[in-house]
C-alpha cells in the first residue's frame, strides 16, 4: 500500500462545531505532516510528527489540535474555527525526517 | 512562510512544446524537490535534487540546481495535455529539520 488516505473528503462545519480530520498511511513512514492550503497558494506547514512525537508546530492557533495515536494514524481536531480557516487540509508522510513526502488527496474544509 | 518564488506564475503552451519553470529560494538547503498538483488534489512528488547535485533527470523531466544563485529550474520536454497542473518547488532548509517550504507555484496549461 503506497498511498496516504484522508477522511472526510469534504467537511462543512459551523464555528461552534467540533470535528476531526483523519489521515492514515501503511508505508511504515515515521514522519507525518499536516499542511493548510488556500486557493491558488502553496501548502503551508502546520505540524510535523516524527516517531509519533510532535516535533514542529508552526505557530498554529490552538483551535487546531493534532494527535498521533500510532505510527500509521494522524488526526487533526478542529474546534471553534473561523471562516478564514476554510481551506484544503493536506496530510503527508515520509520515510524519514527528510526527503520525498507522500501526500493524501486532502480534506476540503468549509467553515460557515 | 514562503521560502521560494516561482517564475512564471502561469504558463500556457501547446502540446509538444517544452515547459520551463524557475524557482528561487533564500536560505541554504539540504535538498530541493519539485511537486505537481492537479486542481484541488494532493501533491505528487516528481524529483528530488540534493544540494551537492547540479542536474537530475527523470523521464521527460530535467531539474537543475544552482546553489550559488539559490535557484532551480524544472524542464518538461514534449509536453502533453495531461501535464496541465500546478508545479511547486519545495526546499528543506539545512537548519530547519524536516520542514518543507514551498514556492508560490507555476500553473501550467498545455493545450492539445
Amino acid at each position: 500500500d503506497t498511498e496516504v488516505t484522508q477522511t472526510p473528503k469534504h467537511l462543512v462545519m459551523g464555528m461552534t462545531n467540533k470535528k476531526s480530520l483523519k489521515c492514515e498511511q501503511h508505508m511504515g513512514h515515521r514522519a507525518m505532516y499536516w499542511y493548510k492550503q488556500k486557493a491558488k497558494k502553496p501548502p503551508e506547514l502546520m505540524f510535523v510528527y516524527s516517531y509519533e512525537k510532535l516535533s514542529i508546530n508552526e505557530s498554529v492557533p490552538s483551535r487546531f489540535s493534532p494527535e498521533c495515536p500510532n505510527s500509521s494514524l494522524l488526526n487533526l481536531h478542529l474546534h471553534a474555527l473561523q471562516p478564514e480557516d476554510s481551506a484544503l487540509y493536506l496530510c503527508a508522510s515520509s520515510q524519514e525526517s527528510w526527503g520525498e513526502q507522500f501526500f493524501g488527496p486532502g480534506t476540503r474544509l468549509t467553515v460557515l | 512562510s514562503q521560502q521560494g518564488e516561482e517564475d512564471p506564475q502561469a504558463l500556457s503552451i501547446q502540446e509538444g512544446e517544452n515547459a520551463t519553470m524557475n524557482c528561487s529560494y533564500k536560505t541554504s538547503i539540504n535538498n530541493l524537490q519539485w511537486y505537481r498538483q492537479n486542481s484541488g488534489r494532493g501533491l505528487v512528488h516528481l524529483i528530488l535534487i540534493r544540494s551537492n547535485e547540479r542536474e537530475k533527470h527523470s523521464g521527460r523531466l530535467r531539474v537543475t540546481l544552482d546553489t550559488s544563485k539559490k535557484s532551480s529550474s524544472l524542464l518538461i520536454t514534449a509536453s502533453r495535455a495531461a501535464d496541465t497542473a500546478s508545479y511547486f518547488c519545495a526546499t528543506d532548509a539545512d537548519n530547519a529539520g524536516n520542514m518543507l517550504t514551498f514556492g508560490g507555484g507555476t500553473r501550467l496549461m498545455v493545450k492539445p
